[in-house]
């Protein structure tokens, strides 16, 4: 069974650092790309990026490039999301998913909540 | 980018009601197009991949169409549990992703 096992909820103040996680099973986590979802509170999906573990080939879309950082250790079947300093509307879920070829995400990951606040 | 335009965003439906969801694309996205729902507080659940594939274990109640730039979820009897948020995410673009603005489905 594949399943994507993302790191706990995370209460951050604003100007902090942060990197959120999630794990692949189930699966060969190298051959299939991850992809990042951003959801804030009571508002819709947006996609973030995409890495592709095998060998860290990522691609960000326009509105969250140089916002944040998406990296994966393949070792470890782990992806991983990241910010450097944290803003108050980055406070949202954050959903890993995992991508098939040609046909979008298939399977993903529970969420993660970040809260920023001072 | 590829844009896309999903209505109603919000619906009030009764119980074994017919309901149809729709999106359009900006430009021509073929059929590579899924349908997700949503319930409050957990993951997206993919319902429909290719436009019209029905995943695995999805009530047969669901069903999807359209190719191009026009496509439609429709659930054919309403049943409690399909109280939602439904959201389109079309693939065409390569390692480019796009959803729709999502429709809130609630009970009348």
């Amino acid at each position: 069974e594949v399943q994507l096992v993302q790191s706990g909820a995370e209460v951050k103040k604003p100007g902090e650092s942060l990197k959120i996680s999630c794990k692949g099973s189930g699966y060969s986590f190298s051959t299939y790309w991850i992809g990042w979802v951003r959801q804030m509170p009571g508002k819709g999906l947006e996609w973030m990026g995409i890495i592709y573990p095998g060998d860290s080939d990522t691609r960000y879309s326009p509105s969250f490039q140089g916002q944040v950082t998406i990296s994966a250790d393949k070792s470890i079947s782990t992806a991983y999301l990241q910010w450097s300093s944290l803003r108050a509307s980055d406070t949202a879920m954050y959903y890993c998913a995992r991508r098939v070829t040609g046909t979008g995400f298939d399977s993903w990951g529970q969420g993660t909540l970040v809260t920023v606040s001072s | 980018d590829i844009q896309m335009t999903q209505s109603p965003s919000s619906l009030s439906a009764s119980v074994g009601d017919r309901v149809t969801i729709t999106c359009r694309a900006s430009q021509d996205i073929r059929n590579d197009l899924g349908w997700y729902q949503q319930k409050p507080g957990k993951a997206p659940n993919r319902l429909i991949y290719a436009a019209s594939s029905l995943e695995s274990g999805v009530p047969s109640r669901f069903s999807g169409s359209g190719s191009g730039t026009e496509f439609t979820l429709t659930i054919s009897s309403l049943q409690p549990e399909d109280f939602a948020t439904y959201y389109c995410l079309q693939h065409n673009s390569y390692l480019s992703y796009s959803f729709g603005q999502g429709t809130k489905l609630e009970i009348k």
